[in-house]
C-alpha cells in the first residue's frame, strides 16, 4: 500500500528554525517532493530529493534517507508569510505524485 | 515564467449536470495530470495522460470522468453527471517527463461546487 505520514500541525516563532518530518511507505519511489500550499491556492514546488542526503535551497533544505523511508523539510529564519500547509509527496515509477495529508505550519510573532 | 493555466477559477453546477474543466499545460511539457483536493483533505491523484492516452488512473476516476486533449494546447477534464461529493478543488499539472529530476507544475485550480 501507499502511506505517507506527516504531523498535522506545527507552530513556530518568527526567526526560528522548524523541521517538518515525513515518513513514507510506497510501492515505488522516483523522488520525494515538498510543496507549499496556502489556503485555497495551488501547491507550489519547494524542493525534491532523489538521492540520500541534504539539498539546500536558500532558507529551505530537505533531507532524504531512502533506507529509512524518511525525509524532512527544514525552514530557517521563519517569516510570517511561511505560515502555510507543507505537503510531502512521493513520485512513483509511473510519474504520479502521492501526497501526504500536509502539515499546517503557523508562524507566530 | 511559463505556467499552467486553468479555467474557470470557480464553477458552480447543479447535481447531475456535466462540467468541463480546462487546462493549458506548459508548452514543452509532455505529461499531464489531474488531481483533486476535497476541502480539508489531501491532494489525490485522478489521472495521468501521455502521448494522447491515459497512462494511469485512480479508483476515483470512474466512468463519469474523462480527459481529452482536443488540440495542441488544451487538456480537459469532463465530469458527465456531477454528484455532491465531486465538490473539490481540481488541479491540473504538467511535467517535462515522468522520471527523476522533473518537477510537476500545478495550475491555480478550479473550485467546483456541486449544489
Amino acid at each position: 500500500g501507499q502511506n505517507i505520514d506527516q504531523p498535522t500541525e506545527m507552530t513556530a516563532t518568527e526567526g526560528a528554525i522548524v523541521q517538518i518530518n515525513c515518513t513514507y511507505q510506497t510501492s515505488g519511489f522516483n523522488g520525494l517532493f515538498w510543496y507549499q500550499q496556502h489556503a485555497g491556492e495551488a501547491p507550489t514546488f519547494l524542493s525534491y530529493n532523489v538521492l540520500d542526503g541534504l539539498e539546500e535551497k536558500g532558507r529551505f533544505s530537505s533531507f532524504l534517507s531512502r533506507s529509512k523511508g524518511y525525509s524532512y523539510l527544514l525552514l530557517k529564519e521563519l517569516q510570517m508569510k511561511d505560515s502555510a500547509s507543507y505537503l510531502c509527496a512521493v513520485r512513483d515509477q509511473g510519474g504520479k505524485l502521492i501526497f501526504g495529508q500536509g502539515t499546517e505550519l503557523s508562524v507566530k510573532p | 515564467e511559463p505556467e499552467v493555466t486553468q479555467t474557470p477559477s470557480h464553477q458552480v453546477t447543479q447535481m447531475g449536470q456535466e462540467v468541463i474543466l480546462r487546462c493549458v499545460p506548459i508548452s514543452n511539457h509532455l505529461y499531464f495530470y489531474w488531481y483533486r483536493q476535497i476541502l480539508g483533505q489531501k491532494v489525490e491523484f485522478l489521472v495521468s495522460f501521455y502521448n494522447n492516452e491515459i497512462s494511469e488512473k485512480s479508483e476515483i476516476f470512474d466512468d463519469q470522468f474523462s480527459v481529452e486533449r482536443p488540440d495542441g494546447s488544451n487538456f480537459t477534464l469532463k465530469i458527465r453527471s456531477t454528484k455532491l461529493e465531486d465538490s473539490a478543488m481540481y488541479f491540473c499539472a504538467s511535467s517535462e517527463a515522468s522520471g527523476v529530476n522533473t518537477e510537476a507544475f500545478f495550475g491555480q485550480g478550479t473550485r467546483l461546487t456541486v449544489v
